[in-house]
Order: C-alpha cells, then structure tokens, then sequence
C-alpha cells in the first residue's frame, strides 16, 4: 500500500497570499497519478485536480499541481476567502487499494 | 448533470450489517463507461477508500474490510449498494458513494452528499 503524507498539517495564511500544500508518497506514484479534493465542513470533497496536474473541469486557474515521483505540490496562487478548506491528496498510480493523505487544513491567519 | 444520493441506517448495533444504498440520477448507472466507489469517513478524520466496482462487474476492496464488505449495482433501481458486516464502533463514520471517472483511473469526479452511520448500542 502507498502511504502519502502531507504537510504542513495546519497552513494559516491571510487573503491573498500564496499556499504551497505537499503531499509525499511511500513509493513512486506509477504515471503520477494523484489528484487534490478540497473539502469544506459538512460537504462532500471537491475534485480540484487529477494525474498532479490537470485541473478538473471548473477549477479556477489560481489552483495548480504539480510534482512527479514521490513528491508532489498543490499551489494556490492567490487566496479567496473561499479557498479555506482542507486539502487531501490521492493516488490511483498503485491501486488497488486507492489511498489519501491525512490532509492539511488551510485556515485564515 | 450526475446527482448521487446516500440513504440507509442511520444507526447500527455493534455485529450487526450496515447496508446502505446510493440512488444515481441524472445518468444510467449501467453506462459502459461508469465505474464506482464508496469511501468513508472517520468523525473529524480523513477519508478511506472502502471498495469499488468496476462498469465490467469487477469489484475491488480495501484489504482493511475486505473480509467483511460487499458493493453491487441494481441496474433495475438505478443504484449502488454497500454492505458492511460485523460493524463495531471503529466502523462509525460518514458514508460516501462516489463515480470513477470515466477515463478508466481511479479517481472521483462526482459524490454524493454522505450519510453520517453511527454503531452503538
């Protein structure tokens, strides 16, 4: 099983400012494939980005991934109030099984 | 528009079977290209994939649950279906049912809202 972990756990950062999610990986990540969900409470996760750097259809070009291997990055470039949420990252490369990151939580400074 | 719908038991006494359904709208569950998953998760924890199966019938199943999870598809009622035998208060989480994306990878394009299932006595 591929074990991701992501960092930082918390992220506390003001509107505006640009937030740098990573998310690490037991074993390389066969075709890079991993994808980003944002969730928000009591909500469903959203599908932000799949294969590290392809945005879902919909997703504002602020949200970006990218990495390859064992390491790979979600970059928000500029924060709306709406983009404070937790982060979870993917893999689908090595499944089954399908595993997820633990999750960062992106809160206002 | 896809639209997917959780609905069962709320609450479940300890060794007995959670059996949950997932009402799919907007689109046939049956289409060829459509694969599906059900993930949970833990009160205030991360999400854990259960199990999926595929358009072909497959099914796949987290090693964690294997032993004690069924997921099937009634083409009839338009909906996905999960059963979780021998519950204990770890098994305690909000329930999600989720489609593969139709490219083939196992990713999540669209989920239902999840149903909170609690096990207690």
């Amino acid at each position: 099983e591929t074990v991701l972990t992501q960092s930082p756990v918390t992220l506390s950062l003001s509107p505006g400012e640009r937030a740098t999610l990573s998310c690490g990986a037991s074993q390389s990540v066969n075709s890079n494939y991993l994808a980003w969900y944002q969730q928000k409470p009591g909500l469903a996760p959203r599908l932000l980005i799949y294969d590290a750097s392809s945005r879902a259809t919909g997703i504002p070009d602020r949200f970006s991934g990218s990495g390859s291997g064992t390491d790979f990055t979600l970059t928000i470039s500029r924060l709306e109030p709406e983009d404070f949420a937790v982060y979870y990252c993917q893999q689908y490369g090595n499944s089954p099984p399908i595993t997820f990151g633990q999750g960062t939580r992106l809160e206002i400074k | 528009q896809l639209q997917l719908q959780e609905s069962g038991s709320g609450l479940v006494k300890p060794s007995q079977t959670l059996s949950l359904t997932c009402a799919v709208s907007g689109g046939s569950i049956s289409s060829g290209v459509y694969s599906w998953s059900w993930i949970r998760q833990p009160p205030g924890k991360g999400l854990e994939w259960i199990g999926y199966i595929y358009h072909t019938g497959s099914t796949y199943y987290n090693p964690s649950v294997k032993s004690r999870v069924t997921i099937s598809v009634d083409r009839a009622k338009n909906q996905l279906s999960l059963k979780l035998t021998s519950v204990t208060a770890a098994d305690t989480a909000v329930y999600f049912c989720a489609k593969l994306a139709d490219s083939g990878y196992d990713f999540f394009d669209y989920w239902g809202q999840g149903i909170l299932v609690t096990v207690s006595s």
